[in-house]
């Protein structure tokens, strides 16, 4: 089972550049979600797909776009890559119902120069 | 709105002293609460959540309604617990959305 999937693991873009993180699960749940995490400022939700077919916006979605394809799958696209952007992509799903917990994937080290 | 508080960006203590990582939340019903840690580079993974009451590691976790804290604690510190701590709120009611401390950084001396 390998549980939250991101690939790729490791990018280098220029600014301007375009990019599609992808994000796939096998545990079934429902929600999904993309934070970026920067140093001092913990994780920021940047959008979340309650189901197949929704998303919605999180706490730092400017400059970004997402795309729920299906249940499995959810990636974000940065059409043009500023420096800011450079951070730690995680992805993570979540169950329904009360008490459970978000599932983590590895992690996306993005660096835009 | 629904806030999780977690004062200390850094913690130092050594190993086989006592370590408790505070967090406060601020919400107006009855919340889930849980503790993530982030070993060097690695995934977020669940330590601990208040609903199952159990000792991971050696953490234990205690709600305190009255004070809205959940701090964690463990009685020995072990240099393999040196890791970033982040407490999460889940707002019951029908929010997707986990709401996380800033985290605190744990370091243990030998």
């Amino acid at each position: 089972n390998a549980g939250v999937t991101q690939t790729p693991k490791f990018q280098v873009l220029k600014t301007g550049q375009s990019m599609t993180l992808q994000c796939a699960q096998d545990m079934n749940h429902n929600s999904m979600y993309w934070y970026r995490q920067d140093p001092g400022m913990g994780l920021r939700l940047i959008y979340y797909s309650a189901s197949e077919g929704t998303t919605d916006k999180g706490e730092v979605p400017n400059g970004y776009n997402v795309s729920r394809l299906n249940k499995r799958e959810f990636s974000l696209r940065l059409e043009s890559a500023a420096p800011s952007q450079t951070s730690v992509y995680f992805c993570a799903t979540r169950g329904r119902g009360g008490g459970q917990p978000q599932h983590f994937g590895d992690g996306t080290r993005l660096s835009i120069l | 709105a629904q806030r999780v508080t977690q004062p200390e960006k850094l913690l130092s203590v050594f190993k086989g002293a006592p370590v408790e990582l505070k967090c406060n939340y601020s919400y107006s019903g009855s919340p889930e609460l849980f503790w993530y840690v982030q070993y060097s580079r690695q995934r977020l993974q669940l330590l601990l959540r208040h609903i199952s009451r159990e000792s991971i590691k050696g953490f234990t976790a205690d709600l305190n309604k009255g004070e809205t804290s959940f701090h964690l604690k463990k009685p020995f510190a072990q240099e393999e617990d040196s890791a970033m701590y982040y407490c999460a709120l889940w707002p019951q009611g029908g929010s997707e959305k986990l709401v996380f401390g800033k985290g605190t950084k744990l370091t243990v001396n030998p």
